[in-house]
């Protein structure tokens, strides 16, 4: 069983939509987590980032943490045709040496 | 600021042939990674270095080899390429600084083994 488990999808939705993605893990020590944006044949991306457990708003996108439940969200409001790519979300442990542990990514299509 | 550069961008090589695929970053930052990402697998680590002069193995480091020299230069080494390494290569680079943990992803090397 991988640390982090993500549904790779793909999901398809029509623009306007509220989307909702996904991960649990398993190791308790995660700390950080992260989602990152990846779209078609680049690098992934930074998109959100959050400390422990909470909730995290930037623009359309929010981010949530239930470490009691070791499951981590992210939502996207009004999703656009540019919110099309992969999302994968990644945590760390709170040690040294800054090793991510990543979801496989969750493939996202908008469509107009 | 260029961030994270890899060096190529897309190279054919037969089996059995060696290649090196180089990272810069310019943001001096202690920590540098490789992945390979493959359809339906996600990233993998490869190899990671903590610092100049240092490296360790991650999830996948069979028939790789790095070497990290410079702080800004992380080289990664196929000896002996088998078509099993025809993959997407990402470099990416992070910092302690402020307690966060972000990894920079450079863009990618495709490299296909035949």
């Amino acid at each position: 069983q991988k640390e982090v488990e993500q549904d790779p999808g793909p999901l398809s939705v029509p623009e306007g939509a509220i989307v909702s993605l996904n991960c649990t893990y398993s190791n308790s020590a995660f700390q950080y987590f992260m989602w990152y944006r990846q779209y078609s044949r680049k690098g992934p991306e930074l998109l959100m980032y959050t400390y422990s457990s909470g909730n995290k708003e930037d623009g359309r996108f929010t981010a949530q943490v239930d470490k009691s439940s070791k499951y981590i969200s992210l939502f996207i409001r009004d999703s656009q045709p540019s919110d099309s790519a992969t999302y994968l979300c990644a945590m760390i442990p709170d040690s040294t040496l800054g090793r991510l542990y990543f979801g496989r990514g969750t493939q996202l299509t908008v469509w107009p | 600021n260029a961030g994270v550069t890899q060096t190529p961008k897309f190279r054919v090589l037969k089996t059995g042939q060696s290649m090196t695929l180089l990272c810069a970053q310019d943001m001096n930052h202690e920590y540098m990674y490789w992945y390979r990402q493959d359809p339906g697998m996600g990233l993998r680590l490869i190899h990671y270095s903590v610092g100049e002069g240092t490296t360790a193995k991650g999830e996948v480091p069979d028939g790789y080899n790095v070497s990290r020299l410079k702080k800004q230069n992380f080289l990664l080494g196929l000896e002996s390429a088998a078509p099993s390494q025809t993959s997407v290569y990402f470099c990416a680079s992070s910092s302690r600084r402020n307690q966060r943990y972000e990894q920079y992803f450079g863009p990618g090397t495709r490299l296909t083994v035949t």
